[in-house]
């Protein structure tokens, strides 16, 4: 069974610093996509970057960027330039041929003026 | 952009009752989802439904729960005999193909008493 691993539970950083949150996965198909996604207190799930995993180069949208190491099976998430509206809980997940997401446990991102 | 409708937003029902949870997926998709998220845990996959039918289901999603897309634009899930345990956010999504993001909606609340 794929599983995915957040290890951090919690992080904190100043606004308009730059955060890396890691992201571990376990597959044995070499073609799949990884996700990271959003949920603020409201609960809702925002979708922040995508990655296929046949791509080498990494998927960048605005101030987020992801690290994809896929011989390490590693999907880290970097956020530059935090903003106190980018406080909420992320998501790693990945979805392989069949289309189930598997998240992981989340990890709380607490960004402070 | 498209947007996956549920409704309602929080439902609070007695513990042995039956509910039914709405969703509206995006009108031209084909694949729809429930996941379900326990307060403070991941989002967990319950089923996921293609041309009809039950394509994948989880272990969570056992004889008490229920799927149907009655009439071309809702998708239920349907709790028989609801559980204390059966308390969670409930999120619909949908995809219009294989691969592509999934679309959350912004969850129904279930409270179980």
């Amino acid at each position: 069974a794929q599983t995915v691993t957040q290890s951090q539970p919690e992080m904190s950083v100043q606004e308009a610093e730059t955060v890396t949150l890691s992201c571990t996965y376990d597959t044995s198909e070499s073609n799949y996509y990884l996700f990271w996604y959003k949920q603020p207190p409201s609960r809702q799930m925002i979708l922040v970057i995508r990655q296929e995993a046949y791509k080498q180069q990494n998927a960048t949208e605005n101030r987020f960027s992801v690290n994809f190491q896929k011989a390490a099976k590693s999907f880290s998430l970097k956020i530059s330039d935090s903003q106190l509206g980018d406080t909420a809980m992320y998501f790693c997940a990945f979805r392989e041929y069949g289309n189930k997401l598997v998240f992981g446990a989340g990890t709380i991102l607490r960004v402070k003026s | 952009e498209p947007e996956v409708t549920q409704t309602p937003s929080h439902q609070v029902t007695q513990m042995g009752q039956e509910v039914i949870l709405r969703c509206v997926p995006i009108s031209n998709h084909l694949y729809f989802y429930w996941y379900r998220q326990i307060l403070g845990q991941k989002v967990e996959f319950l089923v996921s439904f293609y041309n009809n039918e039950i394509s994948e289901k989880s272990e969570i999603f056992d004889d008490q729960f229920s799927v149907e897309r009655p009439d071309g634009s809702n998708f239920t899930l349907k709790i028989r005999s609801t559980k204390l345990e059966d308390s969670a956010m409930y999120f619909c999504a949908s995809t219009g193909r294989i691969y592509e993001k999934l679309f959350f909606g912004s969850g129904t609340q279930l409270s179980v008493l």
